[in-house]
C-alpha cells in the first residue's frame, strides 16, 4: 500500500476539456507538492502548499489543499497537450522521510 | 536544465555486478536525495545526505549504499544487481538546513539495466 494513492492513475482527454487528478493518503502531511515529469525527464515542482484548506492557481492549474492536510486535488482548465505528463503528488508525512504518489500519466490529445 | 547532473546516462550490466551512479548537485545546494523509479513501484525515496552525513533513509536495501563526498557529489553503489533493480535513478538536489523540504531539483536520471 502507497502512503500516496493518486487517482486516476491514467488520464486521455481531448485538447480543451477540463480534469481533476486527487492524491489522498491517510497520513497528515505537513505540507504536499505536486510535480509534473516528462518522458526522460526527473520530475519539476509545480507548487507547494502548506495550509489545511489552502488553494494556489498558477495559470490554468489550481492547486488544493484538503482541510485536515490528508489529501490535495490538482484542477486543469482547458489542458493542452503541454500538459501531457505524469503528475506525482509528494511530501513528508512525518519529517524523516519524503514520499511520492503513486502518479497520474495525463495525454491531451490534440 | 536544472543544474543537476547526472552520470551515466544509461547503464547495462548483468546480474551480480557492481555498479556506481553520480550525481553532481546544483552549485550550492548542500542536500541529496536519490529515488529509484520503475513501472511497477513509481518513485521511491532511497536516501538523503546533507553536507556529508546521512540525513533520512528510506526504502533502500541492504545491497545499496550511498555517500555524499566534501566536495558534496554523490554516490549511489548498486551490488549484487538484480533483474528487479532495473529502474530509472533520480538524484535530486537542494539548499537541505531549515524547510528542508523545499523544491528539490532533479537530474537527468541514470537508466539501469540488468540483464
Amino acid at each position: 500500500t502507497q502512503l500516496l494513492e493518486q487517482s486516476p492513475q491514467f488520464l486521455s482527454i481531448q485538447e480543451g476539456e477540463n480534469l481533476t487528478v486527487y492524491c489522498n493518503s491517510s497520513s497528515v502531511f505537513s505540507s504536499l507538492q505536486w510535480y509534473r515529469q516528462e518522458p526522460g525527464e526527473g520530475p519539476v515542482l509545480l507548487v507547494t502548499v502548506v495550509t489545511g484548506g489552502e488553494v494556489k492557481k498558477l495559470k490554468r492549474l489550481t492547486f488544493q489543499f484538503g482541510d485536515a492536510r490528508k489529501d490535495s486535488s490538482l484542477h486543469i482548465t482547458a489542458a493542452q497537450p503541454g500538459d501531457t505528463g505524469l503528475y506525482l503528488c509528494a511530501g513528508p508525512p512525518d519529517g524523516n522521510q519524503f514520499y511520492f504518489g503513486t502518479g497520474t500519466s495525463l495525454t491531451v490529445i490534440p | 536544465d536544472s543544474g543537476v547532473t547526472q552520470t551515466p546516462k544509461h547503464l547495462i550490466t548483468a546480474t551480480g555486478q557492481r555498479v556506481t551512479l553520480r550525481c553532481s548537485p546544483r552549485s550550492g545546494d548542500l542536500s541529496v536525495y536519490w529515488y529509484q523509479q520503475s513501472l511497477d513501484q513509481g518513485l521511491q525515496f532511497l536516501i538523503q545526505y546533507y553536507n556529508g552525513e546521512e540525513r533520512a533513509k528510506g526504502n533502500i536495501l541492504e545491497r545499496f549504499s550511498a555517500q555524499q563526498f566534501p566536495d558534496l557529489h554523490s554516490e549511489l553503489n548498486l551490488s549484487s544487481l538484480e533483474l528487479g533493480d532495473s529502474a530509472l535513478y533520480f538524484c535530486a538536489s537542494n539548499p537541505g538546513g531549515a524547510g528542508i523540504y523545499n523544491e528539490q531539483f532533479f537530474g537527468p536520471g541514470t537508466r539501469l539495466t540488468v540483464l
